[in-house]
């Protein structure tokens, strides 16, 4: 069992749509999280760090609720740009990072 | 360099053939990882350098797979005798120190095995 589970959709959503992702950590002992979007052929890139008191970046939100072992991405305002597979992340090691299998977004207009 | 770049960008290799992928990070960074992500996976840890010492080589899956890293710049990747099973994209990334903050991938090299 990966220690980083995510739904891995895909998600069809239209522009303009608020869409949420969600993913379950496995190991307790994992310190930090982040967000990172995949292009399609392409490297990940960081989208946010995730903290406990929730962190914002326009048009994205991110959470992390340590009590259930869950995290939370929620896009608002969906554009065609914003489809990519986004990466639930975390980091137990002080270096190593988890990887999700990834969510799949495609915004349609 | 302004990025972490890999070479090559693609790499066929028949069946037992010996591959050799190249990272070269950003400068002045610490820090370098190797990952490995299979179609449809996300990226999974395979090994760790602080410098020029291995420090983790835990995810390296056979004793087929070396890294080094000799003057703690310019890293390579090492599959011997390669199997179809090693089919996937190779990604370096690195860091001015640990933690997971600051991680910048390269493009990757993305290996088939025919």
């Amino acid at each position: 069992r990966k220690e980083v589970e995510q739904d891995p959709g895909p998600f069809n959503v239209p522009e303009g749509a608020t869409v949420a992702f969600n993913c379950t950590y496995s190991n307790s002992a994992s310190q930090s999280f982040f967000w990172y979007r995949q292009d399609c052929r392409k490297e990940p890139k960081l989208l946010m760090s995730v903290y406990s008191s929730g962190n914002e970046d326009g048009r994205f939100t991110a959470q992390l609720n340590r009590a259930s072992q869950y995290i939370s991405l929620l896009i608002r305002d969906s554009k065609l740009s914003d489809s990519a597979t986004y990466l639930c992340v975390g980091a137990n090691s002080g270096y190593a990072l988890n990887f999700g299998k990834g969510t799949s977004l495609l915004v349609t207009p | 360099g302004a990025g972490v770049s890999q070479s090559p960008r693609y790499k066929v290799a028949k069946r037992g053939q010996d591959v050799a992928l190249r990272c070269d990070p950003i400068s002045g960074h610490v820090s370098l990882f190797w990952y490995q992500q299979a179609l449809g996976q996300g990226p999974e840890f395979l090994t760790y350098f602080q410098n020029e010492a291995q420090l983790d080589k835990s995810g390296l899956p056979s004793d087929r797979f070396f890294a080094e890293r000799p003057e703690g710049s310019v890293s390579t990747l090492k599959i011997q005798r390669t199997q179809q099973e090693d089919s996937a994209v190779y990604l370096c990334a690195s860091s001015l120190g640990p933690g997971g903050y600051g991680y910048t991938f390269g493009s990757g090299t993305r290996l088939t095995v025919v």
